[in-house]
């Protein structure tokens, strides 16, 4: 049973560009969420997306940051127009359960986006 | 903010030390979750304790929650070297409160010393 998979590992831009950060949880998961880290910090909450459906997005920028976990295939964290703040770990977690009770996360290896 | 704080920052022992570890919060929970990070990789669930236990055990790890002060504590008994990492706490809101996401706090850093 693979674990959470993320790609790609990293991923250079330039200011102005895109970013799509891919995420495909573990095996009968259907819960995915995306954490940002920035160095020395910890994980910073951005979004709960259940299969075609964000159920919590409070924690993501109101612009330029999107993310959808479709039917078929992983879930996406789309960046638009990215700037050098924008320079982090982006983690993704799955979980079989829902999220309101504060359940156990499994972690992919994260993306590292770094901003030229 | 509703970040969890943990402390100390950075902690350095000898091998085969404990390493003791805490974590305050500020909102009511249903669980606490402790992860580690190795340098560049994901986290690594630890252990949970859910909000009606007062402490756990895992094999070396300890964990201990104190909802009337909202502080844990992790402890680590006979440090390896290969304990060597970032040690978060996170905690889910109870039910109905809340974000649905994991809060995460900032991290002890924990180097064992050969």
């Amino acid at each position: 049973n693979a674990g959470v998979m993320q790609n790609p590992r990293h991923l250079v831009r330039r200011r102005g560009q895109e970013a799509r950060l891919r995420c495909s949880p573990m095996k009968g998961h259907s819960h995915v969420y995306w954490y940002r880290q920035l160095p020395e910090e910890g994980l910073k909450f951005m979004v709960y997306l259940q299969k075609e459906n964000i159920i919590d997005e409070s924690g993501m920028p109101k612009e330029r940051f999107s993310a959808e976990f479709p039917k078929e295939g992983p879930s996406i964290l789309r960046i638009q127009q990215v700037v050098r703040g924008d320079s982090a770990a982006y983690f993704c977690a799955s979980s079989p359960l829902p999220g309101t009770g504060g359940e156990k996360l499994f972690f992919g290896s994260g993306t590292q986006l770094s901003v030229l | 903010s509703q970040q969890g704080e943990e402390d100390p920052q950075a902690l350095s022992i000898q091998e085969g030390e404990n390493a003791t570890m805490n974590c305050s919060y500020k909102t009511s929970i249903n669980n606490l979750q402790w992860y580690r990070q190795n340098s560049g990789r994901g986290l690594v669930h630890l252990i949970l304790i859910r909000s009606n236990e007062r402490e756990k055990h895992s094999g070396r790890l300890r964990v201990t929650l104190d909802t009337s002060k909202k502080s844990s504590s992790l402890l680590i008994t006979a440090s390896r070297a290969a304990d060597t990492a970032s040690y978060f706490c996170a905690y889910g809101p109870q039910e109905g409160g809340g974000a649905d996401g994991l809060t995460f706090g900032k991290g002890t850093h924990l180097i064992i010393q050969p």
